[in-house]
C-alpha cells in the first residue's frame, strides 16, 4: 500500500519561500501510471488544488499560482517538492501531497497532511 | 474554471437514516466526479470515484449517481462513524476543483 509523508517547516516568514518535501513509500514515483500531487486547505474552509507532476516531466499548475509555485521531483529519494514563494498569511494552510492517478482517476492515496502558518 | 456547488452546507440526521447529498458544476464535468469523506485533523479519503464507483475498501452503503452537472452522494443507513465533512471534486476540467463541503452532523 503507498505512503505518504509531507515534511518541511511549520512557519515561514511573509515575503518567504515555502517548501515542502513529500516521501514517498510503497511504491516507486516513477511509475508513469501516477502523477504526484499537491493540495491544501485553509483552516475551516475548501480544499484547494495546487499542482502535480509527472515522470515524464509533465507538470500542471493551478493558475491561480501559477506564478508562485513549483514541483520537482527526486527520483532517487522517492520525493517530489513544492515550493511557493513570497507567501502571505494567505498561504497558511495544511498541505496535502497525494497520489492522482490521471487519466484513470482522481487523488486517491493522501499524506496526512502538514500545517504551515505564515507569520513574522 | 468550473465552480461546484455542494448542498446543504449543514444535514443533521441520526444514525440509521439515509442522507442525500448533492453537489451541482458549472458546468458539465462528464462523469469525472469524485466524492471524498473528511474528518478532523484527517486527510481526506477518496469514497466514490467516476460518478459511480466505489473506491477500494468502502462500504456498500455508500453509494453515488449523476452525470453532466448534477450529481448525489447517498448513504444508505448512517454508521456513527459517517459523521464528517464531503467533499465534490472535478477532474474534467482544468484545474481540478473540490467543493466546498457538506457537513453530516449528528442529530
Amino acid at each position: 500500500q503507498v505512503q505518504l509523508q509531507e515534511s518541511g517547516p511549520g512557519l515561514v516568514k511573509p515575503s518567504q519561500t515555502l517548501s515542502l518535501t513529500c516521501t514517498v513509500s510503497g511504491g516507486p514515483i516513477t511509475n508513469d501510471n501516477y502523477y504526484w500531487a499537491w493540495i491544501r486547505q485553509p483552516a475551516g474552509k475548501e480544499l484547494e488544488w495546487i499542482g502535480r507532476i509527472h515522470i515524464s516531466g509533465s507538470v500542471d499548475y493551478n493558475a491561480s499560482l501559477k506564478s508562485r509555485v513549483t514541483i520537482s521531483m527526486d527520483t532517487s529519494k522517492n520525493q517530489f517538492s513544492l515550493m511557493l514563494s513570497s507567501v502571505t498569511a494567505a498561504d497558511t494552510a495544511v498541505y496535502y501531497c497525494a497520489r492522482d492517478r490521471g487519466a484513470m482517476g482522481p487523488e486517491d492515496f493522501w499524506g496526512q497532511g502538514t500545517l504551515v502558518t505564515v507569520s513574522s | 474554471e468550473i465552480v461546484l456547488t455542494q448542498s446543504p452546507a449543514t444535514l443533521s440526521l441520526s444514525p440509521g437514516e439515509r442522507a442525500t447529498l448533492s453537489c451541482r458544476a458549472s458546468q458539465s464535468v462528464s462523469t469525472y466526479l469524485a466524492w471524498y469523506q473528511q474528518k478532523p485533523g484527517q486527510a481526506p479519503r477518496l469514497l466514490i470515484y467516476d460518478a459511480v464507483n466505489r473506491a477500494t475498501g468502502i462500504p456498500a452503503r455508500f453509494s453515488g449517481s449523476g452525470s453532466g452537472t448534477d450529481f448525489t452522494l447517498t448513504i444508505s443507513g448512517l454508521e456513527p462513524e459517517d459523521f464528517a465533512v464531503y467533499y465534490c471534486h472535478q477532474r474534467a476540467v482544468w484545474p481540478r476543483a473540490f467543493g466546498q463541503g457538506t457537513r453530516l452532523d449528528v442529530k
